[in-house]
């Protein structure tokens, strides 16, 4: 079986801060890790993923994230947090190769504070 | 990329009727899925639809409770049936789409669901 953990239920930071949002994952097999986020009243969109290669993976809006093998974790990291990242994101697992059930965590809800 | 959407985005409905929700995709795709987000849990999936195929449905989650249709490679549609103040949660539809594998998820803007 896969999982997720997001430990986090909330993170709060100061506007130009460096913002971390973690997760850890589970699972047999050569991992797919993904980040999505969610704006208010909208639905998820796919924010950056770690398929193969270089562990640090950038995506949209400036956000990226490194995979960790040993500690298994992909931590969302951003240098400088804008009030307009204020949103929930959720981190996602599968194992790779064809088509495979994506399993998503609990969320993090990321205010960011002017 | 894929464009999905998805209706009615909100509903407020009575114990024990039905509701249909719609999923239209700007692109033909293999498989759509049907999501649940209740509050405070993750994404759970309901089932995974093939066009010419049933559904498949994750554990927990029933035909006769959750019918969906899939008659062409660009629509679906999720009912819930004789509803419950249980059912009350966002229905998400999504496609996979783009990448070496097609492993990006987009997502409909979603359906809250409320049940009185």
């Amino acid at each position: 079986a896969q999982s997720v953990a997001q430990p986090e239920d909330q993170v709060n930071v100061a506007e130009g801060n460096p913002l971390t949002v973690k997760c850890t994952y589970s699972v047999s097999g050569n991992p797919y890790l993904f980040w999505y986020v969610q704006y208010p009243n909208r639905g998820l969109q796919f924010l950056l993923k770690y398929i193969t290669g270089d562990n640090l993976v950038k995506g949209s809006y400036g956000f990226e994230a490194e995979f960790n093998k040993s500690q298994t974790s992909f931590h969302l990291k951003k240098p400088s947090a804008l009030v307009s990242d204020s949103a929930l994101y959720f981190c996602a697992v599968r194992v790779s190769g064809g088509y495979q059930k994506v399993t998503f965590g609990i969320g993090t809800k990321l205010q960011v504070i002017p | 990329s894929a464009v999905i959407s998805q209706k009615p985005s909100r509903d407020i409905c009575q114990r024990g009727t039905s509701l249909t929700i719609q999923c239209q995709v700007d692109s033909q795709v293999t498989m759509m899925f049907w999501y649940r987000q209740q509050p405070g849990q993750s994404l759970t999936l309901i089932a995974t639809a093939n066009q010419g195929s049933e559904a498949t449905y994750e554990s927990g989650f029933v035909i006769d409770k959750f019918p969906i249709s899939r008659p062409n490679l660009t629509f679906s549609t999720l009912t819930v049936s004789n509803m419950s103040p249980e059912d009350s949660s966002i229905y998400l539809c999504s496609v996979a789409s783009g990448g070496e594998s097609n492993e990006k998820l987009f997502f409909g803007s979603g359906t809250q669901l409320s049940v009185l």
